[in-house]
């Protein structure tokens, strides 16, 4: 069973301050991961695709990725109360493009 | 570039109705997907489709449950008989597909009500 896992939070992080969420997925042969941002009631925004073991930066974004712990995670760095949304990640588990998706971690930043 | 469009936003019908949602991928996107997103869940998938072929229908009920994708352009995703527990967002998103290109753009999806 292919799986990506993610803390459902909620994640409280003071305004300012770094968050830090946090993805593990099953399959060891996984070679695409995605963060995506969903405001209540909106549909998913992607933020953040990355491929390669290491640092992806984008503005206040990072996102991490260790292949051999099989973990992806996204840093906001200097967090907004306009980040307050789900974060979901996704993995394309097998190169069929068919993504996994976590059931996403909620953010709260509070001012 | 215009994005993916759904229609309709929302729909409110009675249990064992049937209802059906459009979808118009962006331009040149091959792969086009329907999720079932419930209040609280990341998406599921239902159907993806490539081009006009169906690459991934597993989790589709198929019983009441079915998807099309004429020309392999627009698609539709059709439902009956509804039941409650279909109450959900139903999310269509499209990729490019390419070695690098694998990102899925959402519509704003259809907020479906069963009564």
């Amino acid at each position: 069973q292919k799986e990506v896992e993610q803390n459902s939070g909620p994640l409280s992080v003071p305004e300012g301050a770094i968050a830090s969420l946090n993805c593990t997925y099953s399959d060891r042969v996984s070679q695409s991961f995605f963060w995506y941002r969903q405001y209540s009631g909106k549909s998913p925004e992607l933020i953040m695709s990355i491929y390669s073991n290491g640092d992806k930066e984008d503005g206040r974004f990072t996102a991490q990725l260790n292949k051999a712990s099989q973990y992806v995670s996204l840093l906001i760095r200097d967090s907004q109360p306009s980040d307050s949304a789900t974060y979901l990640c996704a993995v394309d588990m097998d190169s069929n493009y068919q993504l996994i998706w976590g059931a996403g971690t909620k953010l709260i930043i509070k001012p | 570039e215009a994005g993916v469009a759904q229609s309709p936003r929302y729909k409110i019908i009675e249990k064992r109705q049937s209802v059906a949602f459009w979808c118009n991928p962006i331009s040149g996107h091959a792969t086009l997907y329907w999720y079932q997103q419930i209040l609280g869940q990341g998406p599921k998938l239902l159907i993806q489709f490539q081009n006009n072929g169906v690459v991934d229908d597993s989790q589709l009920p198929k019983d009441r449950f079915s998807a099309e994708r004429l020309k392999g352009v627009d698609s539709t995703l059709k439902i009956q008989p509804a039941k409650l527990e279909d109450s959900a967002v139903y999310l269509c998103a499209s990729s490019l597909m390419t070695a690098m290109n694998t990102e899925a753009f959402f519509g704003q999806g259809t907020r479906l009500t069963v009564v």
